[in-house]
């Protein structure tokens, strides 16, 4: 099974700036994905960030407000821009868990609390 | 878009028995897999189905019926660190193409009493 870490665990911003999570795996993998948990409820798929291209997101997700990197096979970032408090949540990214797999490995997760 | 149902809560005693079911609409049905979370913890995958019939894994057990678009997981011998919350997510597309991509049901809360 893949090994997933995210930075940071937790934070807690103030409204207006911005917070950039990190994820690294330790293999490669063609693929990453971007969750948003809000609490209390289920997971929602915010984009597919891709290695040599830009990121795919889902409907009600934009580029503006959460801008993702993915400069190789092993590592992630996940910005999540303008912060507001409704944008408190739990992100997280997964790796598939083969090659061609569409089921999942999760990261520990980013706890985010917007003031 | 898509859409899954998932009772919210659900009920049990050590030892026993417990089905979680889960019935869902979406285009592009590729697949239905099954997360737990612990609070406070990440999903971790426990089952999959892509063909309809059952899977079964040690204790879990999953199965699928594309034509009813339906799927449950099934639990047994309950124990008490089985309380979780359970996911049911749908999977799109074919393979090259969206696969990964997951959509989750809101969750159903296991509570697991001695």
């Amino acid at each position: 099974s893949a090994v997933i870490s995210q930075k940071p665990s937790r934070d807690i911003c103030q409204r207006g700036t911005s917070l950039t999570i990190q994820c690294q795996v330790d293999s490669q993998v063609t693929m990453m994905f971007w969750y948003r948990q809000q609490p209390g409820q289920s997971l929602t798929l915010i984009a597919t960030a891709n290695q040599g291209s830009e990121a795919t997101y889902e409907s009600g997700f934009v580029i503006d407000k959460f801008p993702i990197s993915r400069p190789n096979l092993t590592f992630s970032t996940l910005t999540v821009s303008n912060m507001s408090p409704e944008d408190s949540s739990i992100y997280l990214c997964s790796v598939p868990t083969s090659g061609a797999s569409d089921t999942q490995y999760f990261g520990p997760g980013t706890r985010l609390t917007v003031l | 878009g898509q859409s899954l149902e998932q009772p919210s809560e659900v009920t049990a005693v050590e030892g026993a028995i417990v089905q979680i079911n889960c019935t869902y609409q979406t285009s592009g049905f590729y697949g239905l897999s099954w997360y737990q979370q612990h609070d406070g913890g990440a999903p971790t995958f426990l089952s999959y189905n892509a063909l309809d019939g059952l899977e079964e894994t040690g204790r879990f057990s999953s199965f699928l019926s594309r034509s009813d678009s339906y799927g449950y997981l099934l639990l047994q011998e309950l124990q008490m660190k089985d309380s979780a919350s359970y996911f049911c997510a749908v999977s799109r597309g074919g393979r090259g193409s969206t696969l990964g991509r997951l959509y989750f049901g809101r969750g159903t809360q296991l509570t697991v009493w001695p």
